[in-house]
């Protein structure tokens, strides 16, 4: 079945260091990828999102492309700030269903 | 932006009685609105679809007796964990569905002692 994979975290970085949060996909079919971000005591709210092969979602700095041939959508970032501290959930929309297959979910901590 | 509202963000409760979580849409109606639930270390796994005025579509494995889930309004759902054992201690969240997009509430975190 359809399935997402990120890294464990936490992730813990100084201010201004570059960040990547890997993620892998299974799935049939040609899914959307999608990066949420949750903020401690917010919901979790859409980073960026890609729909097609070799797309790049971008915004806030962050960027991630879709890459059919290693079935991978890692996250970056050239230079994080402390407000960038949050849980970051990778996912995809089931190609037949429409229905959101997320990974565990990965903590940033940026100090300063 | 869209705001979903949830509550309680956290509770504790007792093995067998039930608690209720509510889901809110504060500035738009959703006709769906959906169920997670998240282990620790694992994924935020679908639990239900549910649609204004209609039953609710679980996914497999999800006990509907266990988890009901009220979708009475177009701004309102419910989920109430019945008789909650501690297994059923995990963090849940729901989001609403607008103009094929998704609001997040911010999560319970129940714990069942």
């Amino acid at each position: 079945g359809n399935s997402v994979t990120q890294m464990e975290g936490p992730v813990t970085l100084s201010e201004e260091a570059f960040l990547t949060i890997n993620c892998t996909y299974t799935a049939t079919g040609y899914p959307s990828l999608f990066w949420y971000v949750q903020y401690p005591g917010e919901g979790l709210q859409l980073l960026l999102k890609a729909t097609k092969a070799d797309d790049k979602g971008s915004n806030k700095g962050f960027e991630a492309t879709y890459r059919k041939e290693t079935t991978s959508f890692h996250l970056e970032k050239g230079s994080v700030q402390v407000s960038d501290s949050a849980v970051y959930f990778c996912a995809l929309s089931d190609y037949n269903t429409d229905k959101l297959i997320f990974g565990t979910g990965t903590r940033l901590q940026v100090f300063p | 932006g869209a705001v979903v509202s949830q509550h309680p963000s956290w509770v504790i409760c007792k093995s067998g009685t039930s608690v209720k979580i509510e889901c809110r849409s504060l500035d738009f109606q959703a006709t769906t609105m959906f169920w997670y639930r998240q282990f620790p270390k694992q994924s935020l796994m679908l639990m239900a679809t549910s649609n204004e005025g209609s039953k609710a579509t679980y996914e497999q494995g999800v006990e509907k007796d266990k988890f009901l889930i009220n979708h009475a309004s177009l701004t309102l759902s419910t989920l109430t964990v019945t008789s909650a054992h501690p297994e059923d201690s995990s963090f849940y969240i729901c989001s609403a569905a607008t103009d094929e997009k998704l609001f997040f509430g911010s999560g319970t975190q129940l714990s069942v002692l």
